[in-house]
């Protein structure tokens, strides 16, 4: 069983469509994340929900709205895509915010063309 | 967070002992040291955190110096399986986000 999935593992959209990037976590940790990793593999957060609640939203373009309906999902929906949203979007689980081990899953790439 | 500065890339034989060494200069006190690493392809992956005190886990063990600016992660054995992308990270633990600079590319050969 894949502890933290995420669907699709490949995207390739036009400019200014809307799409949207599933994941799941069977662990049943409390906190989930997004993460963004750029095509020099910086990685940075993005989101980070505890409880459905959102608890870390790092200055991110408003184009992007996670939504969490439990807390074993998070979702990540893009509207007006842009091709510098081309990246490897990673969804990633941790028992608490404060927990030092997070599991990531196998990320998304997207591509903007 | 304080920065870490991390050789490029490196180079291990296969079955002997990898040495990653880590600087981080700025540390302040309730920072921890974490490292992670990332196969091609895959998510990261964590692998061990440490304070003060050295630590050992199934994977690897991680020697903090004792003024800790600087760290060293060993992977005792190396397998050609551990060849990846190895992030240093340090921050508080109560601000758990993470982030990775270029890391260093190990690769293990047969």
């Amino acid at each position: 069983d894949t502890a933290v999935s995420q669907t699709p593992k490949y995207l390739v959209t036009q400019m200014g469509n809307d799409k949207s990037i599933k994941c799941e976590q069977n662990l049943g940790h409390d906190t989930m994340y997004w993460y963004k990793q750029d095509s020099k593999k910086f990685l940075k957060i993005m989101f980070s929900y505890n409880n459905k609640e959102l608890i870390i939203n790092e200055t991110v373009p408003n184009r992007f709205s996670p939504k969490s309906p439990d807390k074993a999902h998070l979702n990540l929906h893009i509207n007006s895509l842009e091709l510098g949203d081309s990246a490897v979007y990673f969804c990633a689980s941790s028992q608490t915010p404060q927990t030092v081990e997070a599991f990531f899953g196998q990320g998304t790439r997207l591509t903007v063309v | 967070d304080a920065k870490t500065t991390q050789p490029p890339s490196m180079d291990c034989a296969e079955g002997r002992a990898a040495n990653l060494p880590c600087n981080h200069s700025t540390i302040s006190g309730n920072e921890y040291v974490y490292w992670y690493r990332q196969i091609h392809s895959q998510g990261p992956q964590y692998i061990i955190h440490g304070l003060k005190n050295n630590e050992t886990n199934e994977m690897a063990s991680l020697i903090i110096t004792e003024d800790r600016k600087s760290s060293t992660l060993i992977l005792p054995h190396a397998t050609l399986r551990d060849t990846a992308v190895y992030y240093c990270i340090v921050l508080k633990s109560a601000d758990y986000k993470l982030s990775f600079g270029a890391g260093t590319t190990v690769t293990v050969r047969a």
